[in-house]
């Protein structure tokens, strides 16, 4: 089955530095990644998704991910952090299960940005 | 666009309660989810439905959980009797249709509390 593993619980960045939030992978085949976001009391937000083609995948409110094959990762990034970037984020894979597409999610990273 | 739609936000029940959820998924939209998630955790596929069918309940539990899309459009989700363990946000999310690459959009979710 596929995987994702997130392995920071949270990360703590300073407005106006650059985030990375950490994402590995498991997979058998090709992988399709994708990063959510989780305001409080909201449902996910789609940021982006790697299907194929470029490693750096540009996404919503300036989130960019680079896609590497060779250590298995698929880290979220965004050059300069916002105040409001704070909140939980979540990678997934999608799975093949019973043979139709399916989610599985990481088990998030909590971001927080300071003033 | 208007996004998928929950109700209620938010529920409070006894142990032993039944209680029901609902969603409109995005109009047009052929597949419908329902995930689970645990204060803690990432999203759990509990059921998939491809227009009024059902393709995925593997994570379902059926003694206690079911679930319906008539018409295929809108879907409940139903728990009886409820458990302490069921206590977490039941997030919708729907895709146009189930392709590999489909992105999922999510509702804002229903938060149940059991005691």
């Amino acid at each position: 089955a596929q995987s994702v593993a997130q392995p920071e619980d949270q990360v703590n960045v300073a407005e106006g530095n650059p985030l990375t939030v950490k994402c590995t992978y498991s997979v058998s085949g090709n992988p399709y990644l994708f990063w959510y976001v989780q305001y409080p009391n909201r449902g996910l937000q789609f940021l982006l998704k790697y299907i194929t083609g470029d490693n750096l995948v540009k996404g919503s409110y300036g989130f960019e991910a680079e896609f590497n094959k060779s250590q298995t990762s698929f880290h979220l990034k965004k050059p300069s952090a916002l105040v409001s970037d704070s909140a939980l984020y979540f990678c997934a894979v999608r799975d093949w299960g019973t043979g139709f597409q399916k989610l599985v999610f990481g088990t998030g990273t909590r971001l927080l940005v300071s003033p | 666009e208007a996004g998928v739609a929950q109700s209620p936000r938010y529920k409070i029940i006894e142990k032993r309660q039944s209680v029901a959820f609902w969603c409109n998924p995005i109009s047009g939209h052929a597949t419908l989810y329902w995930y689970q998630q645990i204060l803690g955790q990432g999203p759990k596929l509990l059921i998939q439905f491809q227009n009024n069918g059902v393709v995925d309940d593997s994570q379902l539990p059926k003694d206690r959980f079911s679930a319906e899309r008539l018409k295929g459009v809108d879907s409940t989700l139903k728990i009886q009797p409820a458990k302490l363990e069921d206590s977490a946000v039941y997030l919708c999310a729907s895709s146009p249709v189930t392709g590999g690459t489909d992105t999922q959009y999510f509702g804002p979710g229903t938060r149940l509390t059991v005691l």
